[in-house]
């Protein structure tokens, strides 16, 4: 089964390095959204996207960040040129799309990422 | 979109109902009233939503208010598992399927 998986777990990264994360949603979900998490707060919306289509993006989402998802399926997070400010759980979640039951988001065990 | 209120924590003994509060005093009609829970290192898990009735799963009950500016999760049971942060979430403004996350509250269940 099935549930949203994300890889990798963990990541410690230096400074000014480009990190890539990957999202794999429930396999019929064609939502998929992502978020960030910092200590002793809620997760922020990030991104957001139908199949391929990227629709919505937060003011969060610099232009460090770049998110893809070609095929509808998988998703890609990138972050160039890393800061410590974006140290951070990334949680990938997706949804059916079908009106109330979207909101019904499925996460992922998220990607704790650390830069010294 | 409308904001929640919760307190910040909250303690309740193993085996008794958990009554976890949260304030929508801003909330429009066409909004639904969700409840998230995040287990220690886990990502969020969807619990239930409503509109206007009381709702009831397998998991827990949502009583709305009348007026729709309240709400209160129930746990019938809590058990050491049900220890999370538990959190209150109006839906996000026209066209967007974003959720928005408070702070939420702190639930201890204690054995």
């Amino acid at each position: 089964d099935t549930g949203v998986s994300q890889d990798p777990r963990h990541k410690i990264t230096k400074r000014g390095q480009n990190v890539t994360f990957r999202c794999d949603p429930i396999s019929e979900h064609n939502r998929l959204y992502w978020y960030r998490q910092t200590l002793g707060q809620g997760p922020e919306f990030l991104t957001y996207f139908q199949n391929e289509a990227q629709l919505e993006k937060s003011r969060l989402l610099s232009d460090r960040f770049s998110a893809e998802r070609p095929k509808g399926s998988f998703s890609t997070l990138e972050i160039q040129r890393t800061e410590q400010g974006d140290s951070a759980m990334y949680l990938c979640a997706s949804s059916l799309g079908q009106s109330k039951s979207s909101y019904e988001q499925y996460f992922g065990p998220g990607t704790r990422l650390t830069v010294t | 979109d409308a904001k929640t209120t919760q307190p910040t924590s909250m303690d309740c003994a193993e085996g008794r109902a958990a009554n976890l509060p949260c304030n929508h005093s801003t909330i429009s009609g066409n909004e639904y009233v969700y409840w998230y829970r995040q287990i220690h290192s886990q990502g969020p898990q969807y619990i239930i939503h409503g509109l206007k009735n009381n709702e009831t799963n397998e998991m827990a009950s949502l009583i709305i208010t009348e007026d729709r500016k309240s709400s209160t999760l129930i746990l019938p049971h809590a058990t050491l598992r049900d220890t999370a942060v538990y959190y209150c979430i109006v839906r996000a403004g026209a066209g967007s399927y974003q959720l928005t996350f408070g702070k939420g509250t702190k639930l201890s269940v204690i054995p």
